[in-house]
């Protein structure tokens, strides 16, 4: 059974950074590209980024490039996505998800982060 | 950037009855599209990938047609599993672009 559980996620002020993690099991993590798709609070959903299965190429939305950094450890089926220099904005929840090969197939449960004074 | 706008914002249904949902999508995304099925409080549900494509466990009554810019999610014969918010998304061309969605409730 494939599993995503994402961690990381709380409380941070504005200009602030947080990582998250999503523990991968159930598939072979590494054949697999990757992302994170946030959704603000009541409203849509939003890609905003993507890895390959090898870590060899990422991408971006210009919303959040140059402070988002997606990565991933397929020694420990695991995914991150660094966030710097966070904006009231950025506030949502974030789901880690499975890409096949471009749309989602699976997801996680969610991790929530708020940008808040 | 692709814009994908969804029709209806809320559609309005009785159980057993027939829904269908509209997704346009700002330029030529060829059948490169998904549907996505969220329940309140829930994480996003794969239901249909290259526009038609029924995913994993997805039972017959959801179905999907549209090429191009033009995509149809009907359901059937609605559930009450069913009534939920649907999403539609293109991966034709980056960034991936998801419509607003469309809320199916009870009528």
């Amino acid at each position: 059974e494939v599993q995503l559980l994402e961690s990381g996620g709380g409380l941070v002020q504005p200009g602030g950074s947080l990582r998250l993690s999503c523990a991968a099991s159930g598939f072979s993590f590494s054949t697999y590209g990757m992302g994170w798709v946030r959704q603000a609070p009541g409203k849509g959903l939003e890609c905003v980024s993507v890895i390959t299965g090898s870590g060899g190429a990422t991408d971006y939305p210009d919303s959040v490039k140059g402070r988002f950094t997606i990565s991933r450890d397929n020694s420990k089926n695991t995914l991150f996505m660094q966030m710097n220099s966070l904006r009231a904005e950025d506030t949502a929840i974030y789901y880690c998800a499975r890409l096949t090969p471009y749309y989602v197939d699976y997801w996680g449960q969610g991790t929530l982060v708020t940008v808040s004074s | 950037e692709i814009v994908m706008t969804q029709s209806p914002a809320t559609l309005s249904v009785s159980p057993g009855e027939r829904a269908t949902l509209s997704c346009r999508a700002s330029q030529s995304v060829a059948s490169n599209l998904a549907w996505y099925q969220q329940k309140s409080g829930q994480a996003p549900r794969l239901l249909i990938y290259g526009a038609s494509t029924r995913a994993t466990t997805i039972p017959g009554r959801f179905s999907a047609s549209g090429s191009g810019t033009e995509f149809t999610l009907t359901i059937s014969s609605l559930q009450s599993e069913d009534f939920a918010v649907y999403y539609c998304q293109q991966y034709n061309n980056w960034p991936r672009t998801f419509g607003q969605g469309t809320k199916v409730d009870v009528k």
